[in-house]
């Protein structure tokens, strides 16, 4: 019983094409993220919900929209994929306004954009 | 963007030595701080949380907090070579715009060899 799934694991697409990814947790947080990792393996968050709600919005292109239909999951479309684009995208969860509240990430999607 | 520190490495110790891994971090309101460990094409997977002063203990592994420095360390006691992976210093945002905000450094490669 994974605690913070994603799907898919990997994928590869062309230049120009609309993805999706899709997490789910377990847990019953109440916050779910998306972060994302470059080439040189530093995490910057993208996006965070909190029960549906967008609370975290970073200076992220606007072809990546979040979707989150219940505070257990969180999908993120990608609109027009990019060079650029290609890197790992992990999932999170968390408790919002608790105090000493950890944070879990799902299996991450390596995402290759050629 | 709220800045985290790691020393860079890589940081390369001999089996059964002492791993020492620092962080720096500029967020003086951040009352969470966290040790996750990456192996090489795998998630973040936390191994440490640390909220008050002090150290705190778990097995090989003990974090140590210094609010007024704005430091936090980890260190590896009885190293293994299974312990070599990246690590990675989390701090939490606890004010204002900054809340639920896991800031990461950059991380330290750890290897440990026979």
């Amino acid at each position: 019983d994974t605690a913070v799934s994603q799907t898919p694991k990997y994928l590869v697409t062309q230049m120009g094409n609309d993805k999706s990814i899709k997490c789910e947790q377990n847990l019953g947080h109440d916050t779910m993220y998306w972060y994302k990792q470059d080439s040189k393996k530093f995490l910057k968050i993208m996006f965070s919900y909190n029960n549906k709600e967008l609370i975290i919005n970073e200076t992220v292109p606007n072809r990546f929209s979040p979707k989150s239909p219940d505070k257990a999951h969180l999908n993120l479309h990608i609109n027009s994929l990019e060079l650029g684009d290609s890197a790992v995208y992990f999932c999170a969860s968390s408790r919002y306004r608790v105090r000493n509240t950890e944070a879990f990430f799902g299996q991450g999607t390596r995402l290759t954009v050629v | 963007q709220k800045e985290v520190e790691q020393n860079s490495g890589p940081l390369s110790v001999p089996e059964g030595a002492i791993a020492s891994l620092n962080c720096t971090y500029s967020d003086r309101v951040s009352q969470s701080f966290f040790w996750y460990r990456q192996y090489s094409g795998k998630s973040p997977e936390l191994i440490m949380s640390i909220y008050s002063n002090g150290d705190k203990e778990d097995g090989r592994f003990t974090a140590q907090l210094n609010k007024a420095s704005q430091y936090v360390s980890l260190l590896i006691r009885d190293s293994q070579p299974s312990d070599s992976a990246t690590y990675l210093c989390a701090v939490r945002g606890d004010g204002g715009s900054t809340l639920g905000r896991l800031y990461f450094g950059r991380g330290t490669q750890l290897t440990v060899w026979p």
